[in-house]
């Protein structure tokens, strides 16, 4: 299967900082990524997504950063909030599967 | 994107039982796929649920543990047959309208305790 891993398993960040997690993946045929937010007890919940051709794509308070080269991949949040407190994935979708292959996911826990 | 939901939401099962889970989209969906998340880790995919015909599996995973059925573009379920501890985790139903993983959303999940 693909290898996608998170560099840091957790991150503590004050509010109103910003957040940056990040991600490595393994399969250079990957043409599609995507960040989940999971909060306790629910499923993962789309954040935002980016393609191959593309280095970076901006959303609503969060950014996604693609390196290619370095096959690495990042999501930083603006002026994070307690809301914000969650595990954070990203996944690919290996070499053009229809399904997605997920890292192992960071915390992130915002301090009031 | 669209709404799923899972059922039941939690259970806790015997050791030998088998379990259900039924995963309802409020709209047509191209693909369906199952997943296992086992507490404090990521995502596994167990199968893709193919509509009309026997779903995909993921190495690990067989049709005689986890049989699946999808009988439209909206309704599949996942069987968690002759269970043990080790079956115990969240199993997760997703979808997506586009091929390449686009946009593909989850239900909340099913919790499952085996005794």
């Amino acid at each position: 299967g693909e290898s996608v891993g998170l560099h840091l398993p957790t991150l503590s960040v004050q509010e109103g900082d910003n957040s940056i997690i990040n991600c490595a993946y393994s399969n250079s045929a990957s043409d599609y990524f995507i960040w989940y937010k999971q909060e306790s007890g629910k499923g993962p919940q789309f954040i935002i997504d980016i393609r191959s051709n593309m280095d970076k794509r901006q959303g609503q308070r969060v950014t996604v950063l693609l390196n290619k080269t370095v096959k690495h991949l990042s999501l930083q949040i603006a002026a994070t909030q307690p809301g914000d407190s969650a595990v954070y994935f990203c996944a690919e979708n290996g070499d053009g599967a229809n399904n997605l292959f997920f890292g192992t996911g960071t915390r992130l826990t915002v301090i009031p | 994107s669209a709404v799923i939901s899972q059922k039941p939401s939690r259970d806790i099962c015997q050791r030998g039982t088998s379990l259900t889970i039924q995963c309802q989209v409020d709209s047509q969906v191209t693909m369906m796929f199952w997943y296992r998340q086992q507490p404090g880790q990521s995502l596994t995919l167990i199968a893709t649920a193919n509509q009309g015909s026997e779903a995909t599996y993921e190495s690990g995973f067989v049709i005689d543990k986890f049989p699946i059925s999808r009988p439209n573009l909206t309704f599949s379920t996942l069987t968690v047959s002759n269970m043990s501890p080790e079956d115990s985790s969240i199993y997760l139903c997703s979808g997506c309208r586009f091929s390449g993983g686009e946009e593909q959303f989850f239900g909340p999940g099913t919790r499952l305790t085996v005794l």
